[in-house]
């Protein structure tokens, strides 16, 4: 089946303690992204990857990281977590842009 | 802020009523996509609209664009009980890559 596959689904963590939330695709997407989604904001995105090596930050990249070694893989990472990041997170891919974006079922991280 | 922005926030309508959700946004778009998302769930791609594209039909969805008043609507006609959700517009910059989400609409559509 043609999915984006995140993990975990649900987080708590505590302030400071690095985690990385995984993303990947069985689609050979070429771009994927990440967005943080919070009540009455909408989803910001907050960095995205155009192919393999290649990344560059949304809206909101400060406090993230990410990564693009293989194509199916794009992690977010988060060095050092604030409860600001407390958010639910989605990845998503499209074979490239302008097509319809494929999210995964989302990532609810609490920091505390 | 937010590129997308929907109108109106919240509606509610009878089954089999037509809603109408609208979107606008500031700048310049390579194409505009529109999104059902159920509480708390991965977001659903129902629509994409390019730009040198005025209307665009999938089922009971229809998708215009004016590029002019920078601005697209979604209409969902002969509602069902099923389609209550959240719908969002998405807009790709001439950026390649960035895309930007409103804030949503909320849709109930009671039996």
């Amino acid at each position: 089946e043609a999915q984006v596959t995140q993990n975990p689904r649900y987080l708590i963590t505590v302030t400071g303690k690095k985690l990385t939330v995984t993303c990947s695709q069985n689609m050979n997407h070429e771009y994927m992204s990440w967005y943080r989604q919070d009540p009455g904001l909408g989803l910001r995105q907050i960095y995205y990857s155009m192919n393999v090596e290649v990344t560059d930050k949304g809206d909101v990249p400060e406090g993230y990281k990410v990564s693009r070694k293989e194509k199916r893989n794009f992690p977010l990472i988060l060095e050092s977590p604030s409860p600001n990041q407390t958010s639910l997170y989605f990845c998503a891919s499209s074979f490239h842009t302008p097509y319809g974006y494929t999210f995964g079922s989302g990532t609810r991280l609490t920091v505390v | 802020s937010q590129q997308g922005e929907e109108d109106p926030q919240a509606l509610s309508i009878q089954e089999g009523e037509n809603a109408t959700m609208n979107c606008s946004y500031k700048t310049s778009i390579n194409n505009l996509q529109w999104y059902r998302q159920n509480s708390g769930r991965g977001l659903v791609h129902l629509i994409l609209i390019r730009s040198n594209e005025r209307e665009k039909h999938s089922g009971r969805l229809r998708v215009t664009l004016d590029t002019s008043k920078k601005s697209s609507s979604l209409l969902i006609t002969a509602s069902r009980a099923a389609d209550t959700a959240s719908y969002f517009c998405a807009t790709d910059s001439t950026n390649a890559g960035k895309s930007t989400f409103g804030d949503g609409t909320t849709l109930t559509v009671k039996p």
